[in-house]
């Protein structure tokens, strides 16, 4: 297994564009995590998923953002009507359901909205 | 909404310093605590996790962990300049990560 994959690594998009983002998480790992990260920042928590469920999504988010996990595997985020604010690193995680274990981070999409 | 602050840093340290990054939080459910550390344009990788009060040691880094005083800190010891970064605290089930901490190791 070569890790957490993203697709695509570079996203440029014009304002009011939707955008979606994939996630291959390690194999027979439960949990996926989505994070946004800006520069100086921590990652900000999005969502999170356990199988296919999406347990926890962030309040921050506006109803712009949703994120499926539709079999457990892969995951996409997609963020509708994209704004300048929206231009980040988005960042996916994902671990095995033991408690204390690490997550495992792919390498991020860069998302620039022009 | 659950906290997680750290001291914003920068921080500067000599080579062969102790290096202390803390972090503090709001959750008192939370039971897992990790340490993050990212390079610059690079992801997080874990350096190590606590999850009982106390000290945990791994090499030259010692987590300690505070539930009475939501409190968790990661020393470096014999700092090297490969270990400038910038380190994340992150806790719970859901990873929710402080801003971290800019770290810079002077030779």
């Amino acid at each position: 297994d070569t890790g957490v994959s993203q697709n695509p690594r570079h996203k440029i998009t014009k304002r009011g564009q939707n955008v979606t983002f994939r996630c291959d998480p390690i194999s027979e790992h439960n949990r996926l995590y989505w994070y946004r990260q800006t520069l100086g920042q921590g990652p900000e928590f999005l969502t999170y998923f356990q199988n296919e469920a999406q347990l926890e999504k962030s309040r921050l988010l506006s109803d712009r953002f949703s994120a499926e996990r539709p079999k457990g595997s892969f995951s996409t985020l997609e963020i509708q009507r994209t704004e300048q604010g929206d231009s980040a690193m988005y960042l996916c995680a994902s671990s095995p359901t033991e408690l204390n274990t690490e997550a495992f981070f792919g390498q991020g999409t860069r998302l620039t909205v022009v | 909404q659950k906290e997680v602050e750290q001291n914003s840093g920068p921080l500067s340290v000599p080579e062969g310093a102790i290096a202390s990054l803390n972090c503090t939080y709001s959750d008192r459910g939370s039971q897992s605590f990790f340490w993050y550390r990212q390079y610059s344009g690079k992801s997080p990788e874990l350096i190590m996790f606590i999850y009982s009060n106390g000290d945990k040691e791994d090499g030259r880094f010692t987590a300690q962990l505070n539930k009475a005083s939501q409190y968790v800190s990661l020393l470096i010891r014999d700092s090297q300049p490969s270990d400038s970064a910038t380190y994340l605290c992150a806790l719970g089930d859901d990873m929710r990560f402080g801003a971290g901490t800019r770290l810079t190791v002077k030779p």
